[in-house]
């Protein structure tokens, strides 16, 4: 079945950055793009981004842009979300997700999610 | 820049009672829209894709309906386990990037 797997708990300081892992199995890693999503305390769902599978092409947030890198290691089928410059309201829990339907055109869903990575941003 | 403006913002039923949940996109992007429920502490399940397609595993008394711009969900008699919270989303055009709804909770009257 297919699983993504997300790392553990990061507590970091302002200024400082992040990178969260996801790791994918059950599936052909490379058949699908990852989509990051984030969630503050009470609130809502924030697309972040997506890296798409077969050229590694990404597409950021307009808010996130030059603070944010997403990328592939298809070696060891894990995507990866790097935040810099991190601020108290960068803390959230983060999701990876699995880009499925058709996301080059309107078709884009997102059936499999990570189970979440919580990272504070705290002096 | 397409909007996803869901109401009620809470919808309070008891168990046996209908759901209707509204999404209303800002723009006609597209008909195809997807439904999620989050529970606490947990990730978002995928319920609907295309609209009206049910995911894998999800059971016959949630649907979907619509098309561009207003989508519903329904949930034909509330279980105990469906009192959560529930988001839309689409793709916009360009550049290419998802929108979610800002939520609807259901909640026990």
């Amino acid at each position: 079945q297919v699983q993504l797997v997300q790392s553990g708990t990061e507590v970091k300081k302002p200024g400082a950055s992040v990178k969260v892992s996801c790791k994918a199995s059950g599936y052909t890693f490379a058949s699908y793009g990852i989509t990051w999503v984030r969630q503050a305390p009470g609130q809502g769902l924030e697309w972040m981004g997506w890296i798409t599978a077969y050229n590694a092409n990404t597409y950021y947030a307009q808010k996130l842009q030059g603070r944010v890198t997403m990328t592939t290691d298809t070696s060891t089928s894990t995507a990866y979300m790097e935040l810099r410059s991190l601020r108290s309201d960068d803390t959230a829990m983060y999701f990876c997700a699995r880009n499925d339907g058709y996301c080059s055109g309107y078709n884009c869903y997102l059936a499999h999610w990570g189970q979440g990575t919580l990272v504070t941003v705290s002096s | 820049e397409l909007v996803l403006t869901q109401s009620p913002a809470t919808l309070s039923l008891s168990p046996g009672d209908r759901a209707t949940l509204s999404c209303r996109a800002s723009q006609s992007v597209s008909s195809y829209l997807a439904w999620y429920q989050q529970k606490p502490g947990q990730a978002p399940r995928l319920l609907i894709y295309d609209a009206s397609n049910r995911a894998t595993g999800i059971p016959a008394r949630f649907s979907g309906s619509g098309s561009g711009p207003d989508f519903t969900l329904t949930i034909s008699s509330l279980e105990p386990e469906d009192f959560a919270v529930y988001y839309c989303q689409q793709r916009n055009n360009w550049p290419p990037s998802l929108t979610f709804g800002g939520g609807t909770k259901v909640e026990i009257k």
